[in-house]
């Protein structure tokens, strides 16, 4: 079957980092995408992935291994705005995506 | 650029009412296009795919004669979703994409109360 594994909550401080991991399973893989969902709103693209290794993008830093099959996401010097759900999503062989349940990410002051 | 509207933005009807919810593609040619659900504190939960001209294909588990989807042209879906009831309330969220890109454009969602 296909599968994909975040946390569920996380908790971090302003200012501070913090990394939000990402493990999956799915039948082809045609590349890794990390969205941002406020409470009441549509997902917002953050990222995507195809090939192994980081790519960085201002604050929000997102890493890809397909050997084994994980990926996270970084996030610097963080704001009580970037306080919301993160989903990881894997586009599979017909490059539909599987979504994970998403971490709510609480930024504390 | 790759802009995706949704009409309307919430709506509340009556039990056993239909109700219609338009997905637009403003600025690009939307080949194939989504339409989510998701319920308070849960993931999004793909209900059916559709590409231009022909019909949609339906997650298990979702009736195709209550979520009728119509994509009749390359910038705009439909989800009419019929005879609704309590249980059908939800944010109904669509996403586009263009035959040249992986990623698929969100559009800002609809939420749905059924009374």
């Amino acid at each position: 079957g296909q599968n994909i594994d975040q946390p569920t909550e996380m908790t971090a401080t302003e200012g501070a980092i913090v990394q939000i991991n990402c493990t999956y399973q799915t039948s082809g893989f045609n590349g890794l995408f990390w969205y941002q969902q406020h409470a009441g709103e549509a997902p917002t693209f953050l990222s995507y992935n195809v090939l192994d290794g980081l790519e960085e993008k201002g604050r929000f830093s997102s890493f890809l291994s397909r050997s084994k099959g994980y990926s996270y996401l970084l996030l610097k010097e963080l704001q009580m705005k970037d306080s919301a759900s993160y989903l990881c999503a894997v586009a599979d062989s017909n490059y539909q995506l599987i979504w994970g349940a998403g971490t709510k990410l609480i930024i504390k002051p | 650029g790759a802009v995706v509207s949704q009409h309307p933005s919430w709506v509340i009807c009556k039990s056993g009412t239909s109700v219609k919810i338009e997905c637009r593609s403003l600025d690009f040619q939307a080949t194939t296009m989504f339409w989510y659900r998701q319920f308070p504190k849960q993931s999004l939960m793909l209900m059916a795919t559709s590409n231009e001209g022909s019909k949609a294909t339906y997650e298990q588990g979702v009736e195709k004669d209550k979520f009728l989807i119509n994509h009749a042209s390359l910038t705009l879906s439909t989800l009419t979703v019929t005879s609704a009831h309590p249980e059908d309330s939800s944010f109904y969220i669509c996403s586009a994409r263009d035959g040249s890109d992986y990623e698929q454009y969100f559009g800002p969602g609809t939420r749905l109360t059924v009374t």
